[in-house]
């Protein structure tokens, strides 16, 4: 079955620097989505991306889709401690088709 | 206009007792999503159900788990004769279910303890 994987799974930055997630597919998806998830709370989405090579921002946050549209990417710059969390990426195959999440990266930020 | 909205947000049960967990999508949607989430884990898809009917299950476990989003009132996930390892955070997730699969708006989870 389709399987999304993230990496790091893990990361621990200094409030300022930067911060990126890959995120990787087994199979060519029909959109990619990032979601966030509090610690202790549930995930909240981000961003939706549909068109092959799309490039989306949103203040600090950067979003890809690779050319093959199988590969995506996060990045935020000058990390805040309200970045705190786990990123998800999700992909969808098609219409009517279940969300397959990635397997997350937890982003630590400290001062 | 409220959220999606699962009750209860915890639930203690002990071996062998069956848990009912509920999930009322937002309003105007009609797609239904059942995600499991073991601590400091991933989210598992489980089953994507429209009213009345099944779209997806492939996350289901064969024995023991049951869905259903029946016309009138919220949709349900059963689990009989819980056992330790069904312990985790269950999350409800809705969409308006038009076209391509979109954004999905997440309810607070409900949180399976199994003694």
């Amino acid at each position: 079955g389709q399987q999304v994987m993230q990496i790091p799974q893990y990361q621990h930055v200094q409030e300022g620097e930067d911060f990126t997630t890959y995120c990787n597919s087994s199979t060519t998806l029909s959109n990619i989505q990032w979601y966030k998830q509090r610690p202790g709370g549930h995930p909240v989405f981000l961003i939706q991306l549909v068109k092959s090579g799309e490039v989306k921002k949103q203040k600090r946050l950067t979003f890809q889709f690779g050319e093959a549209k199988k590969n995506s990417s996060l990045h935020i710059t000058a990390t805040q401690t309200t970045d705190v969390g786990t990123y998800f990426c999700a992909g969808a195959t098609g219409t009517a088709s279940k969300l397959t999440f990635g397997t997350g990266t937890r982003l630590q930020v400290t001062l | 206009n409220a959220g999606v909205m699962q009750n209860p947000r915890h639930l203690v049960r002990r071996r062998g007792q069956e848990a009912r967990l509920r999930c009322s999508p937002m309003k105007g949607h009609s797609h239904v999503y059942w995600y499991r989430q073991l601590p400091e884990e991933g989210l598992k898809f489980m089953v994507y159900l429209q009213k009345e009917n099944i779209i997806d299950e492939s996350g289901m476990p064969k024995e023991r788990f049951s869905a259903e989003f029946p016309k009138e009132g919220p949709s349900i996930l059963r689990i009989q004769q819980v056992v330790r390892g069904d312990s985790a955070a269950y999350f409800c997730a809705s969409s308006p279910g038009r076209g391509d699969t979109g954004e999905l708006f997440f309810g607070e989870g409900s949180r399976l303890t199994v003694l």
